[in-house]
């Protein structure tokens, strides 16, 4: 079965320091997402993408955040300068838009912030 | 607005018993339901949605949820649990099903099962 797939699976970075987060989707979906979980909260939605750009974002999402389709085949979440409140349990999502629009998740990428 | 509520952040049955996980919603539009099981170090897994086709949905791995709007319900149900159901379950709620969708998640519920 086709399958979201996410690097790193966990990254240590000091805070302020610049982060990228690295997904690629399901090949024939057209939506990218991504959604954290702070541990022992909720998972909540930061922003959703299409037709290489935003097409919704969450407060959360401030200035500090932005999302990129390099190429092809990636879709990239940046945290430009990280803060200990960043620590966090980061999934990429896809889905094809239409149809069943099954959104399907990476395994995460686990981000700490010292 | 939309939100979820998940009652229970544990729940603990005997391996050939009853699931049942509970989760409400609120929203001011009628909803898309989900249910996500999320297996340990796996990425979140759909189990079964609700897109107003039926209000029994019948999921993954003997699952099933019903939607009840009067009671805005949508609990997730397994007649005889099994070892492997072991996991943490999430309930979402999104506003649209094409396009780009927002998922609104609850809190989680993980379930252990007794031998």
């Amino acid at each position: 079965e086709p399958e979201v797939t996410q690097t790193p699976s966990h990254q240590v970075t000091q805070m302020g320091q610049e982060v990228i987060l690295r997904c690629v989707p399901i090949s024939n979906h057209l939506y990218f997402y991504w959604y954290r979980q702070i541990l022992g909260q909720k998972v909540e939605f930061l922003v959703s993408f299409y037709n290489n750009e935003i097409s919704e974002k969450s407060e959360i999402f401030d200035d500090q955040f932005s999302v990129e389709r390099p190429d092809g085949s990636n879709f990239t979440l940046k945290i430009r300068s990280t803060k200990l409140e960043d620590s966090a349990m980061y999934f990429c999502a896809s889905s094809e838009g239409q149809g069943s629009n099954t959104i399907y998740f990476g395994e995460g990428s686990w981000l700490t912030v010292v | 607005a939309q939100s979820v509520t998940q009652l229970g952040s544990h729940v603990s049955v005997s391996e050939g018993a009853l699931v049942l996980l509970r989760c409400n919603y609120s929203s001011s539009v009628p909803p898309y339901l989900f249910w996500y099981v999320q297996y340990p170090n796996q990425g979140l897994q759909l189990l079964l949605k609700y897109t107003s086709a039926a209000t029994l949905v019948k999921g993954i791995n003997g699952f099933e949820a019903e939607f009840k709007k009067s009671e805005t319900s949508f609990h997730l149900t397994k007649p005889s649990a099994h070892m492997s159901d072991a996991a943490e379950y999430f309930c979402a709620v999104s506003d649209q099903d094409q396009g780009a969708q927002k998922l609104v998640f609850g809190q989680g519920t993980r379930l252990t099962i007794n031998p």
